[in-house]
């Protein structure tokens, strides 16, 4: 069981640009959640998706958006990149929307906005 | 989800037991303490939960306080490998976790 995967590992971009990350689940979950870690900070909660919606949200602005498809992967997609965006985003995923015992967390992407 | 305080450092030595404690004095009485850590780099990694009762698994043991407002997360001979960022949360579910600031664990030779 390869787990929670996510590519890719580091990302650049400038800022104003548009970046999409993406996550692959543990084998068997169907609910994916990501999240924001600036340096120095606990992981914050940016949204779910479940059965390919939106189905609760943190106090993001609208510039993030995410997808998630029929496998169960998924994407975040962050429009008009900002300096204050740089971090290192987390997937998790469980094997129900309400998160089971335990979230899986894939080892991140690294996305620096110079 | 309750607020939960943790000390933001605690050193111990290889070979000894890490206690890490963390207050939660407004928890709910369906709410789980669960806990995470994050070694340097990487994901999070559940660790252990429980509700009222201590529990133990091959990774830690969990004391929850009779009243539950704090409990200690303890690992019993701490590695190298234990250094990391310890969390403590408590939630109803984990769809959507909390994360504080932590504590920082530093396991020395």
């Amino acid at each position: 069981d390869a787990g929670v995967t996510q590519s890719p590992t580091h990302l650049i971009k400038t800022r104003g640009q548009q970046v999409t990350l993406r996550c692959s689940p543990k084998s068997g979950h169907d609910t994916v959640s990501w999240y924001q870690q600036a340096l120095g900070q606990g992981p914050q909660f940016i949204f779910q998706y479940y059965e390919e919606e939106e189905r609760q949200r943190g106090n993001f602005p609208d510039r993030f958006s995410g997808h998630q498809f029929p496998n169960y992967s998924s994407e975040l997609n962050v429009n008009a990149l900002l300096l204050g965006d740089s971090a290192l985003y987390l997937c998790a995923s469980s094997p129900d929307p309400f998160g089971g015992p335990e979230a899986f967390f894939g080892q991140g992407t690294r996305l620096t906005v110079v | 989800d309750a607020k939960t305080t943790q000390p933001p450092s605690m050193d111990c030595a290889e070979g000894r037991a890490a206690n890490l404690p963390c207050n939660h004095s407004t928890i709910s009485g369906n709410e789980y303490v669960y806990w995470y850590r994050q070694i340097h780099s990487q994901g999070p990694q559940y660790i252990i939960h429980g509700l009222k009762n201590n529990e133990t698994n091959e990774m830690a043991s969990l004391i929850i306080t009779e009243d539950r407002k704090s409990s200690t997360l303890i690992l019993p001979h701490a590695t190298l490998r234990d250094t990391a960022v310890y969390y403590c949360i408590a939630t109803l579910n984990t769809d959507k976790l909390i994360f504080g600031t932590g504590t920082r664990l530093q396991v020395f030779p």
